[in-house]
Order: C-alpha cells, then sequence, then structure tokens
C-alpha cells in the first residue's frame, strides 16, 4: 500500500487546451474525492464517487470540467478551454466508506494555464 | 451551512515552547472533526480526527487537538514544537450530508524558529 498517486504532479498549459489528471487511490478504497485549492486558501470540495458512480458535484465543477472512475479503482479529471482562473492544485483523496472514515489525500497535480 | 474558521493566517512560535492553532467551527448535528498537514507543494496529511467520546484526542508527530462543544471549538497543540512542525495547518469538518465531503478553513501557517 503505497497510499494515493497522483499524475502528473505538475501540468503548464496554454489558455484554451484540454488536461487530463489522474488519481490512484488506495486499494480496496471505494470512495474518491477530488478537491481543488488556490494559493492561499484551504482545499474546496469539487466531487466524489462511491465505487464508479459520480454521487455529488459541486457547483465549483463547470460544464467544462468531467470526472471519471470507470472501474471504480482510479479516476481523471479533464478540465476543457481550460482558462487562467483553472490554475490550483487539484488533490485527490480516497477513503474506505465507512461512518468515521478519514481521507487520506495525495500529493496533488499543480496546474498552470498561461 | 457548515463552516471552519481558523482566526489566524500565521502562528509564531519558538522551538521548545508549546504551540496552539486555533479552530472553530459551525455544524447541525455532531460534528467530526479533523487536522491535517501540508508541507509545500505536498499534499495532505492526516494528523487526528474526533468524532466521539474523550474531548482530547491525541495524534500523530506528538500533536492533540482539544474538542470543546460549548465554545464550538477544536484547537491543535503541542507540548514542544519543533522547527520541522513548520508548515501549513488545516482544520476540517466533515459534511454530515451523505458523502462526507471535507469542509476547510482557509489555513493557519506555522513557524518554528530555533
Amino acid at each position: 500500500d503505497t497510499g494515493v498517486s497522483q499524475n502528473p504532479r505538475h501540468k503548464i498549459t496554454k489558455r484554451g487546451q484540454n488536461v487530463t489528471f489522474r488519481c490512484d487511490p488506495i486499494s480496496e478504497h471505494n470512495r474518491l474525492y477530488w478537491y481543488r485549492q488556490t494559493l492561499g486558501q484551504g482545499p474546496e470540495f469539487l466531487t466524489y464517487f462511491q465505487n464508479e458512480a459520480q454521487l455529488e458535484k459541486s457547483r465549483l465543477l463547470s460544464d467544462r470540467f468531467s470526472a471519471e472512475r470507470p472501474k471504480g479503482s482510479f479516476s481523471t479529471l479533464e478540465i476543457q478551454r481550460t482558462e487562467q482562473g483553472d490554475s490550483a492544485m487539484y488533490l485527490c483523496a480516497s477513503s474506505s466508506g465507512q461512518s468515521q472514515e478519514t481521507q487520506y489525500f495525495g500529493p496533488g497535480t499543480r496546474l498552470l494555464v498561461l | 451551512a457548515q463552516s471552519v474558521a481558523q482566526p489566524e493566517d500565521q502562528v509564531n512560535v519558538a522551538e521548545g515552547n508549546p504551540l496552539t492553532v486555533k479552530c472553530t467551527y459551525s455544524v447541525s448535528g455532531n460534528p467530526y472533526l479533523f487536522w491535517y498537514v501540508q508541507y509545500p507543494n505536498r499534499g495532505l496529511q492526516f494528523l487526528l480526527k474526533y468524532i466521539t467520546g474523550d474531548n482530547l484526542v491525541k495524534g500523530s508527530y506528538g500533536f492533540e487537538a482539544e474538542f470543546n462543544k460549548s465554545q464550538t471549538s477544536f484547537h491543535l497543540k503541542k507540548p514542544s514544537a519543533l522547527v520541522s512542525d513548520s508548515a501549513l495547518y488545516f482544520c476540517a469538518v466533515r459534511d454530515t450530508n451523505q458523502g462526507g465531503k471535507l469542509i476547510f478553513g482557509q489555513g493557519t501557517e506555522l513557524s518554528v524558529k530555533p
């Protein structure tokens, strides 16, 4: 068990391009969360999955954002037509789904949109 | 609406002195409270949590936190600070609605000087 992993760790892109991030949760964790963290702020919830089902999406998640977890294991977060305001750290977390669960976070993907 | 407040942007302490990082919360129902630490360009590391039971919770790296229901606070403490404790600390409350997303405070930067 190596914890939650995220790839890439850093991404620089030009405005208007599409980007995709990957998250591999702790094995056998059935809940997977995505958060976004901007400089000087705490993480803000984006969306979460219970197995392969996406059960909640924040209003922060505009229609340019899409997340998938096709087999209930890894997840991808895609941002289409990136904007400079999308520049942030994107954090993934996983948990066991028990009532007193702890969410364990990955190292994050830092996105810079030029 | 559920929320968390960290009233201090920065806390400065001398090595060997006790430290306190403050957190207050607002929730409906019983709170599930968490502390995480973030080192530069890294994800969040779990320190400790309060679910129920003893108001004094012990966690990783010698940290502890005291849950105070009447003051709606969950302050993080350590009896003797280390330079290596210097980092960004986040308090969070678990959303009591289905899904359990975390709602974070804005963070407190702890600086421990030798």
